[in-house]
């Protein structure tokens, strides 16, 4: 069965501090990968997908098909990470997204 | 604001009531999702239009939900016989064919 995992329900943080947030997936298929962030009162968006290989807001994230994984990563975490990160997994082309449960970032000052 | 619009933001309703939630996509986007979220968790898949077809339904949707997209714009999910299970937030989404899939800020359900 398809499954994102998220192990961690809150990673706290000082800044300045390497922030690594874990997600590991179960899918037979070709994977999609994505992380999603929703600040405080905010909607949910995305914020970055493997496929892009790029790097927003300093975060990246590589898709690690031999170890079922897509962490995300950042050098240096600021107070405005603060947020809750969703790794979402995409399948076939109909866009459907399997959510894992979402890690809380806290950065503390 | 030209993002996905979701109205009601809050809905109080008692069991057994039915109630009825409203999303506006990005104009012109051709893809329209309904999501649910329940405290602790995150997004779960609910269904999904092409246009004015819905194409796909989650065992979530039991016969009590019922959504449409009547002019392949704005989508209405309907829950019927309301349960306190069914307190949850709800999602929509839209996209424009296979492209990115933007969010609205949710309706908030409650089942008192």
């Amino acid at each position: 069965a398809q499954r994102v995992t998220q192990p961690e329900k809150l990673l706290s943080v000082f800044k300045g501090a390497p922030v690594e947030l874990k997600c590991n997936y179960s899918y037979s298929g070709s994977p999609e990968l994505f992380w999603y962030v929703q600040y405080s009162r905010q909607r949910l968006q995305l914020l970055l997908r493997h496929i892009s290989r790029e790097s927003i807001k300093g975060f990246t994230a590589d898709l690690n098909k031999g170890e079922t994984s897509f962490h995300l990563k950042k050098p240096f975490a600021q107070e405005e990470d603060s947020a809750m990160y969703y790794c979402a997994l995409g399948m076939d082309s109909s866009y459907k997204l399997i959510f894992g449960s979402g890690t809380r970032l806290l950065v503390r000052p | 604001d030209t993002g996905v619009s979701q109205n009601p933001r809050h809905k109080i309703t008692k069991r057994g009531q039915n109630v009825t939630f409203r999303c506006d996509p990005i104009s012109e986007h051709n893809r329209l999702y309904w999501y649910r979220q329940t405290l602790g968790q995150g997004p779960e898949f609910l269904t999904y239009f092409q246009n004015e077809a819905q194409l796909e339904k989650s065992r979530l949707l039991s016969d009590r939900f019922s959504a449409e997209r009547p002019k392949g714009s704005f989508s209405t999910l309907e829950i019927q016989r309301t349960e306190q299970g069914d307190s949850a937030m709800y999602l929509c989404a839209s996209s424009q064919g296979e492209g990115r899939p933007f969010f609205g800020q949710g309706t908030r359900l409650t089942v008192v």
